[in-house]
């Protein structure tokens, strides 16, 4: 199993400022994804992040907008810049541990006024 | 990854067995199906997959079909915390595409 633990849990920002999500695991993981979550709808995968290497992002979402850092095998931290209102959503970590089951930490909860 | 259809939302009254649909018709031979719930206001938790055979662990049972279209998600005696949504995946590379899910309601 993996214990995953995300920062902050809920945060309230400025449109136009950026937010650094963290996420810790306490096991080595080769890959990490993170997800958002809109109001109301399911979840969507934004990229999956490899250590050592750029992130892969999915359709409709680029680095500029949200930078993925993978430092350790541990470790990342996904960020969500310039945001607007729209951003307002639940941001998730997750790690697929032995090619099984994946787990998910708590999310971040933003809002954006 | 395969395409899933769910119903939008079950009712099933606690202590009862609760029996989730999944269609996955499109889904290949080497692509498991995943189930995974979320409680509100928590992550996604994992609860079982399969690839042919039926499977049991201690939170539920899974029913694949022959042909491996469709699947049912058992829940042999639903209880007020197993109200979720409940996501049926098809799921071949590592990365999860989750549906809509089907919002289960249980009553007491």
């Amino acid at each position: 199993s993996a214990v995953i633990s995300q920062k902050p849990s809920r945060d309230i920002c400025q449109r136009g400022t950026s937010l650094t999500i963290q996420c810790q695991v306490d096991s080595q993981v080769t890959m990490m994804f993170w997800y958002r979550q809109q109001p109301g709808q399911s979840l969507t995968l934004i990229a999956t992040a490899n250590q050592g290497s750029e992130a892969t992002y999915e359709s409709g979402f680029v680095i500029d907008k949200f930078p993925i850092s993978r430092p350790n095998l541990t470790f990342s931290t996904l960020t969500v810049s310039n945001m607007s209102p729209e951003d307002s959503s639940i941001y998730l970590c997750s790690v697929e541990v032995m090619g099984t089951e994946a787990f998910f930490g708590q999310g971040t909860r933003l809002t954006v006024v | 990854d395969a395409k899933t259809t769910q119903p939008t939302s079950m009712d099933c009254a606690e202590g009862r067995a609760a029996n989730l649909p999944c269609n996955h018709s499109t889904i290949s031979g080497n692509e498991y199906v995943y189930w995974y719930r979320q409680i509100h206001s928590q992550g996604p938790q994992y609860i079982i997959h399969g690839l042919k055979n039926n499977e049991t662990n201690e939170m539920a049972s899974l029913i694949i079909t022959e042909d491996r279209k469709s699947s049912t998600l058992i829940l042999p005696h639903a209880t007020l915390r197993d109200t979720a949504v409940y996501y049926c995946i098809g799921q071949g590379a590592q990365k999860l595409v989750f549906g809509q899910g089907t919002r289960l309601t249980i009553n007491p």
